[in-house]
């Protein structure tokens, strides 16, 4: 089994400014992805960014970006430019290609951008 | 183009009743999953089906279960509702083992509450 861990309740940035969320996670598995969703209060569950973990190179979509660290099972997300959109529920999620392609998710950390 | 779509949005059940909550997407994607959501937690896999005809358990399957109706459709069902099981439900579906196509895309989720 694995474990998914956000150590960051809550956080806080000032509109156009960067900030980094925090992920690490425990598993024996060597077939897996990972991904960032976020929350908004409408609870969709929207995709952010994900990694395979095979690559080397950290993904990027625009202003979302991912610091992967394979040997340290650490995956944090930055976010640049930050924009009052930005606020919700960030979820760290690890995805078991052995197992169904099975989600396991931390337990989020709620980020509020300031005006 | 609805992607996934889930039904009923709101329920509210008394102790000991049953109902069904309804999945269907138009992705075309092999596998389907249902989660469950509690406050201030991350998702919880309950069941999934990784292709028609085939289900599997999650992390919490207890007082549940479910049909693959069809590639289409994936339903779970509560024979005998809890307060325990008051929470967020969410359905989601992918392609299982198609790399680059098994990113999960979510339902915009059921409220439920159980009296």
């Amino acid at each position: 089994a694995q474990t998914v861990t956000q150590s960051q309740p809550e956080m806080s940035v000032q509109e156009a400014e960067t900030v980094t969320l925090s992920c690490t996670y425990d598993t024996s598995e060597n077939n897996y992805y990972l991904f960032w969703y976020k929350q908004p209060p409408s609870r969709q569950m929207i995709l952010v960014i994900r990694q395979e973990a095979y690559k080397q190179q950290n993904a990027t979509e625009n202003r979302f970006s991912v610091n992967f660290q394979k040997a340290a099972k650490s995956f944090s997300l930055k976010i640049s430019d930050s924009q009052l959109g930005d606020t919700a529920m960030y979820f760290c999620a690890f995805m078991n290609r052995n197992a169904g392609n099975m989600l396991t998710f931390g337990g989020g950390t709620r980020l509020m951008v300031k005006p | 183009n609805a992607g996934v779509t889930q039904t009923p949005k709101f329920q509210v059940l008394k102790t000991g009743q049953s109902m069904t909550l309804q999945c269907a997407q138009d992705m075309n994607h092999n596998s389907m999953y249902w989660y469950r959501q509690d406050p201030g937690m991350g998702l919880r896999l309950i069941y999934y089906s990784a292709s028609e005809g085939t289900t599997d358990k999650g992390e919490v399957p207890n007082g549940y279960n479910v049909s693959r109706l069809n590639k289409r459709e994936f339903s779970l069902r509560l024979e005998s509702a809890a307060p325990s099981q008051t929470s967020v439900y969410f359905c989601a579906s992918t392609n299982y083992g198609l790399a680059g196509e098994d990113t999960q895309y979510f339902g915009p989720g059921t409220r439920l509450t159980v009296l």
